[in-house]
This record gives C-alpha cells, structure tokens and sequence, in this order.
C-alpha cells in the first residue's frame, strides 16, 4: 500500500539554525500538507500546497518557514531560522482531490528538536 | 468547519466493541465526517469517513444519525493495537483536530 514518507525521522538543530524537512507524498497525489504537534498538544494545521502554490495557510506558518516542491517527488517544509518553539512533530499528509471528500494521509513524522 | 464534541477518555475490553460517540450539531450539508486515529505520536491514521449514510471498511463503521448532528465510530472487535487517539473531524477544506478521545484498551 502506497504510503507518505518522512526524512529525517529525528533532527536535532540550534536555535537560528535552518532546517529543511523532507517529505515523499504518495506518488499520484496532487495536494501536499504540513501540520505540526507540539509535545501533548493537538495537531496543528500550518499550509496546504497545489500546483505549485500554496493554497492556504495558518497563522502559525509566517515568513520563517517555507514550502517547496523540487521536484517531481519530494515536497519540503523549509524554517529559515528555528526557535526554540519550533520543537514538535512535523507530520507530512497529500491528497488526490481537493474536493470533499478529500482523504489525507499522513507520514510518520519527523521530530523537530530545537536546542 | 464545524466544531465536534468528543468524551476526553474511554476504556473498552479487549475483544469487545468499541463505540466512540462525537457530537457535530453545526454540521452543514455538505460537510463529510472523518475519523482518524493516532498512536503515540505517529502520524494520524485515516479511518473512515461518510456523508448521510452509514459506512463500513475493514478498519470500522460508521454510524451517522439521521439529522446528520452526531456519529458514533465502531470498532467492532477492539484489540490491545486500538489504543490510540481518535479524532472525529468535520472537514470543509483542511483538517482541524480537536483533543479527541484517548481510547485504552485493555486485556
């Protein structure tokens, strides 16, 4: 069963440093997501990507982070200069549709340690 | 999107059915339920998710009352594996979790 990959799993990072996650959606999947959980909190919406653009995104994802899709697979969730605050998950999802009913589906994460 | 209402916790014994109640009385007619789950900080698993009718997959059913303002998920034969989180979600355009109920499932 197709399935949406993370790299890295963990990364460790100082503050100001910059990180770039990386994310394989499922392979005909045409709507890319980031979402992030702070340690015991909820999952957080941060940007929805189609086509090159993004097509919503929260209040959380301001000008420090950044989305990419460089190529044909890859899909990347860049933070230019990280803060303490930016230790979490960060979970990968893609669609096929963005029409209800659209189902995502997640990758397995990749934890996000700011020192 | 349309705010649901979930218990916070639950326990159901292994074997047993377990039945997750949400409340979503602000649903609009044409916003679809989803489920979905999440173990111990993996990534959120899909479950299931339906629109009027009631649905089955291999994973649960769905039940959707008539009025459409409530949903109960059905795991039919829970077993120690259920133990999870799970969402119940109104979706317009972008998933919005709420806390959830944490399912244990014990022996």
């Amino acid at each position: 069963e197709p399935e949406v990959t993370q790299t890295p799993s963990h990364q460790v990072t100082q503050m100001g440093q910059e990180v770039i996650l990386r994310c394989v959606p499922i392979s005909n999947h045409l709507y890319f997501y980031w979402y992030r959980q702070i340690l015991g909190q909820k999952v957080e919406f941060l940007v929805s990507f189609y086509n090159n653009e993004i097509s919503e995104k929260s209040e959380i994802f301001d000008d420090q982070f950044s989305v990419e899709r460089p190529d044909g697979s890859n899909f990347t969730l860049k933070i230019r200069s990280t803060k303490l605050e930016d230790s979490a998950m960060y979970f990968c999802a893609s669609s096929d549709s963005h029409v209800p009913p659209e189902t995502q589906y997640f990758g397995p994460g990749t934890r996000l340690l700011v020192l | 999107d349309a705010k649901t209402t979930q218990p916070p916790s639950m326990d159901c014994a292994e074997g047993r059915a377990a039945n997750l109640p949400c409340n979503h009385s602000t649903i609009s007619g044409n916003e679809y339920v989803y489920w979905y789950r999440q173990i111990h900080s993996q990534g959120p698993q899909y479950i299931i998710h339906g629109l009027k009718n009631n649905e089955t997959n291999e994973m649960a059913s769905l039940i959707i009352t008539e009025d459409r303002k409530s949903s109960t998920l059905i795991l039919p034969h829970a077993t120690l594996r259920d133990t999870a989180v799970y969402y119940c979600i109104v979706i317009g355009n972008k998933l919005t979790f709420g806390g959830g109920t944490r399912v244990l499932v014990k022996p």
